[in-house]
């Protein structure tokens, strides 16, 4: 089935860094991504709608010069947490879409632990 | 615009017990529909989905879903609950052509007692 490998799973960074988290399609090719945030035991949060080749499309309330996103190609898409802070800590999922099989394949999920 | 409501934040059964997650959705067009399920600190395992045809779905680890539209629901069930079935369980609707965006509900952890 489809596979979306995101990396890394687990970053702690000092206030002030950036933090990049990769998202891969690895079995096909995903036009679109799509990122999301988890708090502690609520639900996932659309940040943002990756398209490759163009500008992301960030929900309302997300910042786009915190949250950088890049899908310069159809596997390939970045999250970059730019200038973190504590605040900022979160469980950070990716998502592809697969239009070949239809639905959405998740990675397996990035906690990032800003201190 | 779409949306999910998911009763109950929690459900307790007992192991071999039925499984019954609700989950209510609204929608401007004919929605698609998920589950999915989460383990801690991991991403979302895709249950089954209803995107057209036979309003009863089949998923994996013997769960499945109907797509009642008369009732804008979209049920989780199981016959008899095991042990690893405890985990987060999330609904989430889309609509072909509304950006394919998955919209989610706050999800529903269920917990499985000997």
């Amino acid at each position: 089935g489809a596979v979306v490998s995101q990396h890394p799973s687990r970053v702690i960074c000092k206030s002030g860094t950036s933090v990049k988290i990769e998202c891969r399609s690895l079995d096909f090719q995903a036009t679109t991504m799509f990122w999301y945030r988890q708090f502690p035991k609520q639900s996932l949060m659309l940040m943002a709608t990756s398209n490759e080749g163009s500008k992301a499309t960030y929900e309302q309330g997300v910042e786009k010069d915190k949250f950088l996103i890049n899908h310069a190609s159809l596997t390939l898409s970045t999250l970059t947490v730019t200038s973190a802070h504590p605040e900022d800590s979160s469980f950070y999922i990716c998502s592809a879409r697969d239009l070949n099989r239809g639905g959405y394949t998740f990675g397996s999920g990035t906690r990032l632990t800003v201190v | 615009a779409q949306s999910v409501t998911q009763l109950g934040s929690h459900v307790s059964v007992s192991e071999g017990a039925l499984v019954l997650l609700r989950c209510n959705y609204s929608s401007s067009v004919p929605p698609y529909l998920f589950w999915y399920v989460q383990y801690p600190n991991q991403g979302l395992q895709l249950l089954l989905k209803y995107t057209t045809g036979a309003t009863l779905v089949k998923g994996i680890n013997g769960f499945e879903a109907e797509f009642k539209k008369s009732e804008t629901s979209f049920h989780l069930t199981k016959p008899s609950a095991h042990m690893s079935d405890a985990a987060e369980y999330f609904c989430a609707v889309s609509e072909e052509g509304g950006g394919n965006k998955l919209t989610f509900g706050t999800g529903t952890q269920l917990k499985v007692e000997l």
